[in-house]
């Protein structure tokens, strides 16, 4: 069965830095694309970054690039966010998403974590 | 950016009717086309890809039609389950997914 735990979510101010991480169980992990996708409060989806899954090739979207960083550590089933540079427009759950098999559509979802900005 | 839209925003139907959810993209997406669907407080659930095809688990009254830029999502004889809101998601432009609004499906 496959399962994304997501955690790291939190409050933090405005400028802030945070770490969201995803460990994954169920398939295998390194076959497959991995991507965070948020949610902000009341509203719909919104693609923040995928990763490969070999991890060499990275995207963002235009919202997060320069200030989030995706990576992930193969030999221990985990996926990152690296946050900087928050701002209240970051304010949102965040879910972790695995693709399916080539480059298609996102198939399992986390249960998601909360970022708040706030000071 | 592939810009999704879906209609109606909300739409109220009984249990048991057939509820018809539609998504429209700005271009051609072939039939890279996702649906999922999420119920409050939870996260979202793949319920169909490559515009026809029901992932794993998912009910027979489920059925996705369409290509290119229009789609469609039936629901043939709605539960109590199926009150949720619903997005679709275009992956043509893989990795830059973008997904629909949503359509809220409530109970009339």
């Amino acid at each position: 069965e496959v399962q994304l735990l997501e955690s790291g979510g939190g409050l933090v101010q405005p400028g802030g830095s945070l770490r969201l991480s995803c460990a994954a169980s169920g398939f295998t992990f390194s076959d497959y694309a991995m991507s965070w996708v948020r949610q902000a409060p009341g509203k719909g989806l919104e693609w923040v970054s995928t990763i490969s899954g070999s991890g060499g090739s990275t995207f963002y979207a235009d919202s997060v690039r320069g200030r989030f960083t995706i990576s992930r550590d193969n030999s221990n089933n985990t996926l990152y966010l690296q946050m900087n540079s928050l701002s209240a427009e970051d304010t949102a759950v965040y879910y972790c998403a695995k693709g399916g098999s080539g480059n298609s559509q996102v198939d399992y979802w986390g249960q998601g974590t909360l970022v708040t900005v706030s000071s | 950016e592939i810009v999704m839209t879906q209609s109606p925003a909300t739409l109220s139907v009984s249990p048991g009717d057939r509820a018809t959810l539609s998504c429209r993209a700005s271009e051609s997406v072939s039939s890279k086309l996702a649906w999922h669907q999420q119920k409050p407080g939870q996260a979202p659930r793949l319920l169909m890809y490559g515009a026809s095809t029901r992932a794993t688990g998912v009910p027979a009254r489920f059925s996705g039609s369409g290509s290119g830029t229009e789609f469609t999502l039936t629901i043939s004889s709605l539960q109590s389950e199926d009150f949720a809101v619903y997005y679709c998601q275009q992956y043509n432009n893989w990795p830059r997914f973008t997904f629909g609004q949503g359509t809220k499906l409530e109970i009339k």
